[in-house]
């Protein structure tokens, strides 16, 4: 199972809007809506930001939301903040009954 | 509080073995799948393996496959990673995470064990 493809980088200033691509298969993001978003911060552990495509945990700003088209999913990070500044990596489900994350984005502030 | 919280890690030797802890407080242990998730220095997160609640069902990554076997002890709230014929790629902090209930998603982790292979 490859690992979903994500974008290395991407950077905003504070306050704009930035979105991270997460690009599957047929056989994981195509197939299901079982795509979640992690966030972590250096030398911690992920925290789930978003669930079955566009849906937010208790907690999680509504600053952040999801979407999903074909073999792609996406994150959104509106109303950008320094404390955003993190690796953000996509999950999905497989046709295999396994999980499968992306590659990971690394979020910089300017 | 609702926590998971990950032991057993160390220094190994190529070609040797080691079993990861993964003890969990605060919830119905037993009503959770459980998953466990590894992230080399520097690098991504990768998936490795899966138990259902009853420990039934197993699915595993098929890096692991045949090396690693994920294992869970309902009565003592823990979930367990044999590792067997370690590489140095296997280099890694292991985390485990709970799957929540009616999603397929990671809603609770551990703060990870550092395993480091070498000679």
């Amino acid at each position: 199972q490859s690992a979903l493809t994500q974008p290395a980088s991407v950077s905003g200033s504070p306050g704009q809007s930035i979105t991270i691509s997460c690009t599957g298969t047929s056989s994981d993001v195509g197939v299901y809506n079982y795509v979640s978003w992690y966030q972590q911060h250096p030398g911690k552990a992920p925290k789930l930001m978003i669930y079955d495509v566009s849906d937010r945990p208790s907690g999680v700003s509504n600053r952040f939301s999801g979407s999903k088209s074909g073999n792609t999913a996406s994150l959104t990070i509106s109303g950008l903040q320094a404390e955003d500044e993190a690796d953000y990596y996509c999950n999905s489900y497989t046709s295999s009954s396994t999980n499968v994350f992306g590659t990971g984005t690394k979020v910089t502030v300017l | 509080q609702v926590q998971l919280v990950e032991s057993g890690g160390g220094v190994v030797q190529p070609g040797r073995s080691l079993r990861l802890s993964c003890a969990a407080s605060g919830f119905t242990f037993s009503s959770y799948a459980v998953h466990w998730v590894r992230q080399a220095p520097d690098k991504g997160l990768e998936w490795l393996a899966l138990i259902s609640f009853d420990g039934t069902n197993k699915y595993c990554a098929d890096s692991v496959k045949g090396r690693f076997t994920i294992s869970r002890d309902n009565s003592k709230n823990t979930l367990y990673l044999q590792m067997n014929s370690l590489r140095a790629e296997d280099t890694a902090v292991y985390y485990c995470a709970r799957d929540s209930l009616g999603i397929f998603a990671f809603d609770i982790w551990g703060q990870g064990t550092m395993v480091t292979v070498s000679s």
